[in-house]
């Protein structure tokens, strides 16, 4: 099992480009999260979805979209990037249900200039 | 919305010596709180986490105690290895994490040799 992984591992955008990060998860998880690292503020959540077919927003949603099409797949979309969403994207998944745990993926590190 | 507190931000100690990192939570009705391990570069990984009918729980040389009056949780390791050298993140969750994580901002630990 490949576990939680995120594809691109880096990429570098101009402000106002787009992009999709893409997390796919091969563990049959139900629930699925979208998370970013900043220095010094921990993990804050992005988006999340509890099914496929199903997202809300979480802590910090503003500039994002996300899309669970597929329920090994979790996509999050930036339709104007900004140096704000510098950052490193998490991906996480879960079983759900009365199984707690979220496994994370490796990370995509983004710059935007 | 939940917000967590953690303390210290930066903790040194010398090699097997203990180690106690602190975190608070606001909202009552959290019921699951995970402590993830981040080494550089890495994604986060769960070391051990603690439900709120449980008041401690121990893994070998790590344990998490859990005051559900005092809204607040503790991570302690116990005779400390070069290896536990990382950034420590305590987190809180209603619903046992299945509407995502609220992350305290992490608490980098240093085993001095």
């Amino acid at each position: 099992n490949a576990g939680v992984t995120q594809t691109p591992k880096f990429r570098v955008l101009k402000t106002g480009q787009s992009m999709t990060l893409l997390c796919a998860q091969d563990m049959n998880h139900e629930y699925m999260y979208w998370y970013r690292q900043d220095p010094g503020m921990g993990l804050r959540l992005i988006h999340y979805s509890v099914g496929e077919g199903t997202t809300a927003k979480g802590e910090v949603p503003d500039g994002y979209n996300v899309s669970r099409l597929k329920k090994q797949n979790f996509l999050l979309g930036l339709e104007s990037a900004a140096p704000s969403q510098t950052s490193v994207y998490f991906c996480a998944s879960s079983y759900g249900s009365a199984t707690y745990e979220q496994y994370f993926g490796p990370g995509t590190r983004l710059t935007v200039t | 919305g939940e917000n967590v507190e953690q303390h210290p931000s930066t903790l040194s100690v010398q090699e097997g010596d203990s180690a106690v990192i602190k975190c608070t939570y606001s909202d009552s009705a959290s019921n699951y709180f995970p402590w993830y391990k981040q080494e550089l570069g890495k994604r986060p990984q769960l070391i051990i986490d603690i439900r709120s009918n449980v008041g401690e729980k121990k893994d070998q040389r790590i344990a998490v105690t859990l005051n559900k009056t005092a809204k607040h949780f503790s991570l302690h390791i116990t005779e400390t290895q070069p290896e536990d050298s990382a950034v420590y993140f305590c987190a809180a969750s209603i619903a046992g994490g299945a509407d995502g994580l609220t992350f305290g901002k992490g608490t980098h630990l240093i085993i001095q040799p």
